[in-house]
């Protein structure tokens, strides 16, 4: 069966500071992997998705940056930190057919 | 671009009661899905219920249903005999089948209180 993993769960980082959330997929081969980001109030936004090993569509500008290394790997990075990358953030992947994405456990960040 | 809103941001409903949980999109697609998700305090997201756009037949998953109104581009969901575990975020999505991408547009949610 498909497995989804993120890491890590819960992450306090000063401003200015290099950020690195991971997700890893496990049990399918070329699924389509997506970065959200969720605010308290304004539901799910998308940040970053990928189709493809090195392809990375990015959906919001920032200071984010997404990259896909592997087929099965999917990585959220910051440079420096801002107060506004605070939030809960989701991996997510599909493979198409019936549309619907399946959920990492999400990665809580504090930026102080 | 395509736009999900739900209007009620909190509800509340009787342990064993029925609750209806609203939702309307945008679109000028005529293939696409739409999806009602469910997140629990643990902060996981699950896929309650799955609606093809080209059925006409309501979708149903045991406790929860859904009415959708193709026309009115609205896309409810029905919760019968609610239990304490569904008290959660819902949260409405839609994608369209056709993109390539699937990329999922998210509603703000509903933050649903079962109350024993």
């Amino acid at each position: 069966s498909q497995t989804i993993h993120q890491w890590p769960a819960t992450l306090v980082q000063p401003v200015g500071s290099p950020l690195s959330l991971e997700c890893t997929v496990e049990g399918t081969s070329n699924p389509n992997l997506y970065w959200y980001r969720q605010a308290a109030g304004r539901g799910l936004q998308l940040l970053f998705y990928s189709v493809g090993i090195g392809q990375i569509s990015s959906e919001v500008p920032q200071n984010l940056s997404a990259s896909r290394p592997q087929d099965r790997q999917f990585i959220l990075s910051s440079k420096k930190l801002l107060l506004s990358d605070s939030g809960f953030y989701l991996c997510a992947w599909t493979t198409g057919g019936t549309g619907e994405l399946f959920f990492g456990e999400g990665s809580r960040l504090t930026v102080l | 671009a395509q736009t999900v809103t739900q209007s009620q941001p909190e509800m509340s409903v009787q342990e064993a009661e029925t609750v209806t949980l609203s939702c309307t999109y945008d679109t000028s697609e005529n293939n696409y899905y739409l999806f009602w998700y469910k997140q629990p305090p643990s902060r996981q997201m699950i896929l309650v219920i799955r609606q093809e756009a080209y059925k006409q037949q309501n979708a149903t998953e045991n406790r929860f249903s859904v009415n959708f109104q193709k026309a009115a581009k609205s896309f409810s969901l029905k919760i019968s005999d609610s239990q304490l575990g569904d008290t959660a975020m819902y949260f409405c999505a839609f994608t369209d089948s056709g993109a390539g991408s699937y990329q999922l547009t998210f509603g703000k949610g509903t933050k649903l209180s079962v109350i024993p």
